[in-house]
C-alpha cells in the first residue's frame, strides 16, 4: 500500500522551460510535504517543504504547490539547469510525539537537456 | 553549522556475516534520528528512529536492529546478514519536533 506516489518515473526537459514534478498521497494524516534531490551514490538534499496549511510556497527557481482536496503536490522548477538533473522523490511527514517519520514516493529522474 | 557523517562509504559482506554501520551527527545537541533504507530501483523506506539515548523505534520488522549509545552517535547493526540486506542506508536527522530531515552521505551495502 504505497502512501506516496509518484506515478512518473521519468522526466526530459529542455534548459530554460519549466519541470513540473508531481506526487499524489492518500493518508490524510500528512501534514508536512517535502521535494529531496538526489544524485547517485550519494544522499538525498532537502530541496523545499511545504506544510499542510498553505497551498504555495517558493524558494528562487523551485515551488511546491499543494492541492489537499485533491491530494497532490507539485514541484515547478523554472527556469530548468542542466544541473537540475537528478532524481527527485517527494516526501510527506506524519508527526510521532516529538519525532517525524517521512514516507517517500518512489522517485521521478528528471533530465534537462540542452 | 551541523554535519552528519556515515561510515563506512561501502562495504561487501558475505551472507551470514555480522554488519555495524555507524551514523553521527555534529553541531546539535538531542537530535532525531534515522535509519533508512533504498533498493534497488525503489524509494527510502525508514526502518528505525530515535528521540533519544536508548530509545529506537522499529518500523518494519526485519534481520536488523538499531541502537543509540550516545546523544549523537546511531548504529544500525545485524548478528547475520542475508542477500536481501543489499541497499543503500541512509542515515538522518531532525531537530526536535520539526520535519525536515537531513541525509548523510549513505552506506553501500553489497551482501554475497
Amino acid at each position: 500500500d504505497q502512501q506516496v506516489k509518484q506515478n512518473s518515473p521519468s522526466l526530459s526537459v529542455q534548459e530554460g522551460r519549466i519541470s513540473i514534478l508531481n506526487c499524489d498521497y492518500t493518508n490524510s494524516m500528512f501534514d508536512y510535504f517535502l521535494w529531496y534531490k538526489k544524485y547517485p551514490a550519494e544522499g538525498p538534499t532537502f530541496l523545499i517543504s511545504i506544510s499542510s496549511i498553505k497551498d504555495k510556497n517558493e524558494d528562487g527557481r523551485f515551488t511546491v504547490f499543494l492541492n489537499k482536496s485533491a491530494k497532490h503536490l507539485s514541484l515547478h522548477i523554472v527556469p530548468s539547469q542542466p544541473g537540475d538533473s537528478a532524481v527527485y522523490f517527494c516526501a510527506a511527514s506524519e508527526r510521532y510525539g516529538t519525532a517525524s517519520k517521512l514516507t517517500f514516493g518512489t522517485g521521478t529522474r528528471l533530465q534537462v537537456t540542452l | 553549522s551541523q554535519t552528519i557523517h556515515q561510515w563506512p562509504a561501502t562495504l561487501v559482506q558475505p551472507v551470514g556475516s555480522p554488519l555495524s554501520l555507524e551514523c553521527t551527527v555534529e553541531g546539535t545537541s538531542n537530535p532525531n534520528l534515522y535509519w533508512y533504507r533504498q533498493a534497488a530501483g525503489r524509494g527510502l523506506q525508514l526502518l528505525f528512529y530515535s528521540v533519544g539515548i536508548g530509545q529506537i523505534s522499529s518500523e518494519v520488522p526485519q534481520n536488523l536492529s538499531a541502537s543509540r549509545p550516545q546523544d549523537r552517535q546511531f548504529i544500525l547493526s545485524s548478528k547475520k546478514l542475508l542477500l536481501s540486506d543489499s541497499g543503500f542506508y541512509l542515515c538522518a536527522w531532525t531537530k526536535e519536533s520539526t520535519d525536515t530531515q537531513y541525509f548523510g552521505p549513505g552506506t553501500r551495502l553489497t551482501v554475497l
